[in-house]
């Protein structure tokens, strides 16, 4: 069974860091991108980063660029988000996802993350 | 960057309605374009990708249209366990945008 697990979400202070972690397995890891997107309370699906199969081509949002690492490591079939100088509006649950040919196709439950003195 | 806009962004039908949700991207996408269904409370699922391909166990009143910068989610018939909120997504270009949602509710 294909299946993304995330892990990490906690309540951090403003201006503090966080990892968050996935955990993939039923699939050839390597072969896909993997995706962050994240939901706030009550709102909608917005896109946060990416990275390829070799871990060489991260790719960011605007409003996360300089302050998130999106990192894997294909050993151990996991992808990581490192979230540095975080702040209120990062308040929310984030998901990982497998992308498939054009689409994000497996979603995770997804990982809390809360920031607020 | 590319701005996706979708409408209405809620609405109400009655159980065997046909159902049509827009959206439109601020330039051409090549028909890189994704709707996803998220039921409350739960993660969302891929239904439609690249305009009109639909996903497998994916029922056949959902259908998706469209090309360059217009597109549509249409459910034929709506059913009860269709109350959810839809999104689509620009596949064509990083940021992968989406729509701000369309929240259908069974009147």
């Amino acid at each position: 069974e294909v299946q993304l697990v995330e892990s990490g979400g906690v309540l951090v202070q403003p201006g503090g860091s966080l990892r968050v972690s996935c955990a993939a397995s039923g699939f050839t890891f390597s072969r896909h991108y993997m995706h962050w997107v994240r939901q706030a309370p009550g709102k909608g699906l917005v896109w946060v980063s990416r990275i390829n199969g070799d871990g060489s081509h991260p790719e960011y949002a605007d409003f996360v660029k300089g302050r998130f690492t999106i990192s894997r490591d294909n050993a151990k079939n996991t992808v990581h988000l490192q979230m540095d100088s975080l702040r209120a509006e990062d308040t929310a649950v984030y998901h990982c996802v497998r992308e498939k040919y054009y689409n994000l196709d497996v979603w995770g439950e997804g990982t809390t993350v809360t920031v607020s003195s | 960057d590319i701005q996706m806009t979708q409408s209405p962004s809620s609405l109400s039908a009655s159980v065997g309605d046909r159902v049509t949700i827009t959206c439109r991207a601020s330039q051409g996408i090549n028909n890189y374009l994704a709707w996803y269904q998220q039921k409350p409370g739960k993660v969302p699922k891929l239904l439609i990708y690249v305009a009109s391909t639909l996903q497998s166990g994916v029922p056949s009143r959902f259908s998706g249209s469209g090309s360059g910068t217009d597109f549509t989610l249409t459910i034929s018939s709506l059913q009860p366990e269709d109350v959810a909120s839809y999104y689509c997504q620009n596949y064509d270009s990083v940021p992968l945008t989406f729509g701000g949602g369309t929240k259908v509710e069974i009147k």
